[in-house]
Formats: structure tokens, sequence, C-alpha cells
């Protein structure tokens, strides 16, 4: 079974600070990987796709891909309160129309 | 781009009747959506793929009977709860995936709907 790990958190990080997510699969064939933000009684809303090693930023995220260690990961920089929300790690295993399989979550708390 | 409006944002109803949801891609050709289930504090849950002119391909464990899903065109697509019951009660919540290439290889992206909340009496 293809699974996608995530620690449910809650991850609690100052205002300002580097807050860094993590996400671990299961199969090596996978493909694309994707960040969604999802605030507390709203749908989830992309943040991020990766499908290559390395790094890839956009504004105050960046998104990191190890596919020989089988983790990606999310930092967000300068971190603000509303960025509090529950952070979904999904990853796409063959490409094209296919399904993604969504990890649990991690919620993420910025203190003022 | 990549908008998706789902209507209607929220429903009661009694038990025993039957509840549409549309899906709509607003700005992009959608040959596949997808439908979930979330209930609350829980993790998305898949309940079906929806493809443009196919049957729709149910997870296992959803009654494709009660949850009747129809893609009759490249920007919609309906679930329909029908007979519905209490512990139907959820968020339900499409998201749709236009395809695009990056060089040779494809990938997809899913862009969510606003979700719907059902809650049955």
């Amino acid at each position: 079974q293809k699974e996608v790990e995530q620690n449910s958190g809650p991850l609690s990080v100052p205002e300002g600070a580097i807050a860094s997510l993590n996400c671990t699969y299961s199969d090596r064939v996978s493909q694309s990987f994707f960040w969604y933000r999802q605030y507390s009684g709203k749908s989830p809303e992309l943040i991020m796709s990766i499908y290559s090693n390395g790094d890839k930023e956009d504004g105050r995220f960046t998104a990191q891909l190890n596919k020989a260690s089988q983790y990606v990961s999310l930092l967000i920089r300068d971190s603000q309160p509303s960025d509090s929300a529950t952070y979904l790690c999904a990853v796409n295993y063959s490409g094209g129309y296919q399904k993604v399989t969504f990890g649990t979550g991690t919620k993420l708390q910025v203190i003022p | 781009g990549a908008v998706v409006s789902q209507h209607p944002s929220r429903v009661i109803c009694k038990s025993g009747t039957s509840v549409k949801i549309e899906c709509r891609s607003l700005d992009f050709q959608a040959t596949t959506m997808f439908w979930y289930r979330q209930f609350p504090k829980k993790s998305l849950m898949l309940m079906a793929t929806s493809n443009e002119g196919s049957k729709a391909t149910y997870e296992q464990g959803v009654e494709k009977d009660k949850f009747l899903i129809n893609h009759a065109s490249l920007t919609l697509s309906t679930l329909t709860v029908t007979s519905a019951h209490p512990e139907d009660s959820s968020f339900y919540i499409c998201s749709a995936a236009p395809r695009r290439t990056s060089g040779r290889r494809p990938y997809n992206e899913q862009f969510f709907g606003p979700g719907t909340r059902l809650t049955v009496l």
C-alpha cells in the first residue's frame, strides 16, 4: 500500500522563524509531489508542486525533494500568524491523470 | 487561473432525501475530477475519481449506488448523495486536474473547490 507519512503536530514556531514541515513516502516510483495548505473549515489550497530532486522556491516557501531518501519537505521563512494551518503533503505515483495520495497533515501554529 | 467552484456551499436536508452537489472548473478543462469527504479533524478521504464521458472509479468501501457521480462535460461533475442519512453528514470537496506538461514529463495538480458542508437531520 502506498503511504504518505507526516507528523500530525502541532508544530509551534514563533513569528518570524522558519517552519520546517516534513513528509516521507513509501514508493520509489513516485513522480510528482505537492504541498497543500488547509485552514480550519476550508478546502485545501495548492501552494507548491515539485517533481525534480533539489529545491524549489516560491516567495517565502521552499519545497525540497530527495527521491533517494524518499522525503519531501516544505520550509516557510519569516513565518506569520496567517500561516497557521494544516499542511498536507500529496504524492502522485504514476503521473498523468492518476490520483494522489494525501498525508494526514501537519498542523502548524505560528505564535505572535 | 485554475479556479474550481462548488455549489451549494452548505445544505441541510432531511433524512431520506437526495442531495446534488455541482463541481465546476471555471477557467480550464478538467478531464479528471475527484470527490473527497472530510470529517471534522480528520484527513481527506478520496471517494471516487471521475473521468469525463466514462463511469467513475470508486474507492474501496464507497457505495457507488449511494454516491452517484456524473461527469458530463470537461467542466462539470456532479455528486448526488441518495437517500441521505445523518452519518452522511460531512464536508464534501471536489478537485479538478488540468493536464499540463513540463518538457516531455506529464504531471498533474489538483485544484480544490471550496467544499460543500452537508448536514442530514
